[in-house]
């Protein structure tokens, strides 16, 4: 079975701090995602990766920025923590051709 | 209007009653679609895929794709208090493409 790990389950971090999300899968895959999912908002996709060092926009990219210097991690990065992120985040991956498999999540709470 | 519509719910029903969960979408090149289930503080885990329109059944669990009118519906036989959780659904154009979430429909069935 595929397993996305992601570092943390809860995490309470204060206005202005750099926070760091960490996302291991242990399946080769190529493609990474990171989502933040709100009531009512759904799943929104925040950045995605299709290789090492290579990274794409999602669609609410603003605040945030990612890191992948090895197949298998995928960073999410909060350069200045603000109260709106607070939220929970998804890291996903997937093979080529296939659906995303998802870790448990990090809810992030921005005091 | 949303590219996916999804009734968030809340849906309750009685333990054995068949449950119908329904996503209808507006981009007519959707071709592979999804069904997630979410349990409460967890990820979703992925319960069905699904190429073009048809059936594909699984256990208690029957995914059913409807593309002349954009309509995929889940439907769930013998519902248990275990199936309590929230489902989503998605779909995307192409089976490497960006993935469109519903909102996600939450259910609870009471014993």
């Amino acid at each position: 079975d595929v397993k996305v790990t992601q570092s943390s389950r809860y995490l309470v971090k204060r206005t202005g701090e750099k926070v760091f999300l960490e996302c291991v899968q242990d399946m080769d895959h190529e493609n990474m995602f990171w989502y933040r999912q709100d009531p009512g908002l759904g799943l929104r996709l925040i950045y995605f990766s299709y290789d090492v060092k290579m990274k794409e926009k999602g669609d609410i990219p603003e605040g945030y920025s990612v890191s992948r210097e090895k197949k298998e991690r995928f960073s999410l990065i909060l350069e200045s923590a603000s109260t709106n992120q607070t939220s929970m985040y998804l890291c996903a991956s997937r093979p080529g051709h296939s659906p995303l498999h998802f870790g448990n999540g990090t809810r992030l709470t921005v005091t | 209007q949303k590219e996916v519509e999804q009734d968030p719910g809340p849906l309750s029903v009685p333990e054995g009653a068949i449950v119908s969960l329904n996503c209808t979408y507006s981009n007519s090149a959707f071709q592979y679609f999804m069904w997630y289930r979410q349990y409460s503080r967890k990820g979703p885990e992925l319960l069905m895929y699904t190429y073009s329109s048809g059936n594909k059944e699984d256990g208690r669990f029957t995914a059913q794709v409807d593309k002349s009118s954009k309509y995929i519906s889940l439907f769930i036989r013998d519902s248990q208090p275990s199936d309590s959780a929230t489902y989503l659904c998605a779909m995307t154009a192409g089976n490497t493409g960006k993935l469109i979430f519903g909102q996600g429909t939450t259910l609870q069935v009471k014993p």
